[in-house]
């Protein structure tokens, strides 16, 4: 399975931009970039998710970098409601790949 | 169903019981995931479905763990003998199927093996 990287945590300030980054240097070209998140004592939650075109969404915005090898998700205006932990996943094709696997993800702190 | 719905909510179970969790993920999805979370950890991947067929298991930790989906829509996840290393939130997910669609978590099932 396609790795990916992500800061174990992150801070922010209410009502400012957050950019979460995600390295996935080893992406295929058939690799969806996903994002979910997950607040504290609830399931995971569908953020986001892209292949090559920035995205954007009513929850954020997915910016992918040209060579797809890392991707940023945008918070425009963070609340308190999007402290997190923050998962960046890729979903590759076919059978065996076609799967969501979780890593650590970056647990976003939003001071008020 | 408006949702993914996992029962029970919770399951305290003696060791060495077996125990039986259910899934009913949203109505004509074809996709179905089943995952572990321990606290404080990420959701550990199961296993996942298809429609019924179970596409890929490499995520059962032991022959203890087993899943089906028989008629392609409501799921059972069946730990025998449970161990006390079993006890975590087992989360379920479904979606439309293929790697451009969202996944949708039920609220999980709670095991406590004591």
């Amino acid at each position: 399975d396609a790795k990916t990287t992500q800061p174990n945590s992150m801070e922010s300030n209410e009502e400012e931009p957050v950019h979460l980054p995600c390295n996935h240097s080893t992406i295929s070209g058939t690799d969806y970039i996903h994002w979910y998140r997950q607040l504290p004592s609830q399931g995971p939650e569908y953020v986001i998710h892209g292949l090559t075109s920035n995205v954007n969404n009513r929850m954020a915005s997915l910016a992918i970098a040209e060579d797809r090898k890392s991707s940023t998700l945008i918070l425009h205006r963070a609340t308190l409601r999007d402290a997190a932990v923050y998962y960046c996943i890729l979903m590759g094709y076919g059978g065996a790949t076609n799967k969501l696997i979780f890593g650590t993800g970056t647990l976003l702190a939003v001071q008020p | 169903g408006a949702g993914v719905s996992q029962s029970p909510r919770y399951k305290v179970t003696k060791r060495g019981q077996d125990v039986a969790l259910r899934c009913d993920p949203i109505s004509g999805h074809v996709s179905l995931y089943w995952y572990r979370q321990a606290l404080g950890q990420g959701p550990e991947f199961l296993t996942y479905f298809n429609y019924e067929a179970q596409q890929d298991k490499s995520g059962l930790p032991n022959d203890r763990f087993s899943a089906e989906r028989p008629e392609g829509s409501i799921s059972t996840l069946t730990i025998q003998r449970t161990e006390q290393r079993d006890s975590a939130m087992y989360r379920c997910a479904s979606s439309l199927g293929g790697r451009g669609t969202e996944a949708f978590f039920g609220q999980g099932t709670r095991l406590t093996v004591v």
